[in-house]
């Protein structure tokens, strides 16, 4: 029983198209997230929705659009594709308090071509 | 966002207890300590948070000093499985402008020799 999938696994595409990754939680938690993790390893929060509303939302392009049609799903749309948005990307979910921790998924290696 | 320092890298043997520290001295006091693994190719795994006292799981302990500006992981009997970076991280309770999210740092790599 996967607890935070994503799919899919691997993204290849090239400049310029427009790409999906799924995101869905099965643990009952209300917050969903989305991470960047680039060449350089580090992990940053890109956007965060609590119950189907966005309240994280850092400096992103507006080329990548969240949408949370439910609290157990969080997908990421990205528009116009660009070598530099190659990246790993990562799902995660938690109760919305700093006493609980996150469940990450295992990450979309997306690479852009 | 709180920030927390960590040394990049530490070097253990197998079955030897592991300490790794973290020095967090702009904790507030709703601040909770978070730490994490991350194993090669493989999304972040949650380990162990604390408040104010030590805590301890099945996979490791946490110990927090009195003052809260520092915390010590501690994996009791270090396997070769252990080898990952490790992330400290502060994470504020909900409501406040940060809404409780993890900012990750750079981490602690750990290397377990055999």
């Amino acid at each position: 029983d996967t607890a935070v999938s994503q799919t899919p696994k691997y993204l290849v595409t090239q400049m310029g198209n427009d790409k999906s990754i799924k995101c869905e939680q099965n643990l009952g938690h209300d917050t969903m997230y989305w991470y960047k993790q680039d060449s350089k390893k580090f992990l940053k929060i890109m956007f965060s929705y609590n119950n189907k509303e966005l309240i994280i939302n850092e400096t992103v392009p507006n080329r990548f659009s969240p949408k949370s049609p439910d609290k157990a799903h969080l997908n990421l749309h990205i528009n116009s594709l660009e070598l530099g948005d190659s990246a790993v990307y990562f799902c995660a979910s938690s109760l919305g308090t700093g006493a609980y921790g996150y469940t990450f998924g295992s990450g979309t290696r997306l690479t852009v071509v | 966002d709180a920030k927390t320092t960590q040394p990049n890298s530490m070097e253990s043997n197998e079955e030897e207890p592991v300490h790794l520290p973290c020095n967090h001295s702009t904790i507030s006091g709703t601040d909770y300590i978070h730490w994490y693994l991350q194993l090669p190719s493989q999304g972040p795994e949650y380990v162990i948070h604390g408040l104010t006292s030590n805590v301890n799981n099945r996979m490791a302990s946490l110990a927090i000093a009195e003052d809260r500006k520092s915390s010590t992981l501690i994996l009791h009997r270090a396997t070769l499985r252990d080898a990952a970076v490790y992330y400290c991280i502060l994470r504020a309770r909900a409501g406040g402008t940060s809404y409780g999210k993890l900012t990750f740092g750079q981490g602690t790599i750990l290397t377990v020799h055999p």
